[in-house]
């Protein structure tokens, strides 16, 4: 888990409510990304970013937006337009090497529990 | 389009017995393969990869896979099992072809060793 935090380490929502969590790295990597853990459902992308300013949608990014306005932040909202919620949600970084195929090992961070009041 | 399949969803080990967790892959090319490791409510903690090389691949706290091309397999294995091994294994993989895409996960095999 070392260089990338998570917070917080649960978070409830209320329906109809937006919530934001929070993934900073330390690491100097340039790419990022979002995953969400469902029991029995490995993890599924929802969104991912190579460069500041830039990012792209993964396979669940319906109800979830993010932002990438500096290369160590990278925060992933969960609108209300996201009916089931509820799951683990990681983020992880990697070295990008620009245009070269990404060799580089992914990095996880401690994870945020989302759960609906 | 890559791909990656774990087919059981459950291991049982005795403690000191070899373990072994599959993994299956599909790819267009020669694929980027990972194993990482899950402990309750903790995120992914990497253990070994394969890029290129030497076919059996060494990693964190006595763990190997075997990349096998002919057979697309991956399998993580350990010689002497340990109860703290017990957790939630992950195989992923990256095809290059694909460019600049983000790893592509199984769904996780459990690991329960026993003592």
């Amino acid at each position: 888990d070392g260089g990338i935090t998570q917070s917080p380490k649960y978070l409830f929502r209320k329906e109809g409510q937006n919530v934001t969590l929070s993934c900073e790295q330390n690491l100097n990597h340039d790419a990022m990304y979002w995953y969400r853990q469902d029991p029995g459902q490995g993890l599924r992308l929802i969104y991912y970013s190579q460069i500041v300013n830039d990012f792209q949608k993964g396979d669940i990014a319906e109800g979830y937006s993010v932002s990438r306005e500096k290369k160590e932040s990278f925060p992933l909202t969960v609108t209300s337009a996201q009916k089931n919620p509820t799951a683990f949600y990681l983020c992880a970084s990697s070295i990008d090497l620009g245009s070269g195929i990404r060799k580089e090992t992914q990095y996880f961070g401690p994870g945020t529990r989302l759960l609906v009041l | 389009a890559q791909s990656v399949a774990q087919p059981e969803d459950q291991v049982n080990v005795a403690e000191g017995n070899p373990l072994t967790v599959k993994c299956t892959y599909s790819v267009s090319g020669n694929p980027y393969l990972f194993w990482y490791v899950q402990y309750p409510n903790r995120g992914l903690q990497f253990l070994l990869k394969y890029i290129t090389g030497d076919n059996l691949v060494k990693g964190s706290y006595g763990f190997e896979a075997e990349f096998n091309k002919s057979q697309t397999s991956f399998h993580l294995k350990k010689p002497s099992a340990l109860v703290s091994d017990s957790a939630l294994y992950f195989c992923a993989v990256r095809d290059p072809i694909s460019g600049n895409t983000p790893l592509v996960f199984g769904k996780g095999t459990r690991l329960s060793v026993i003592a």
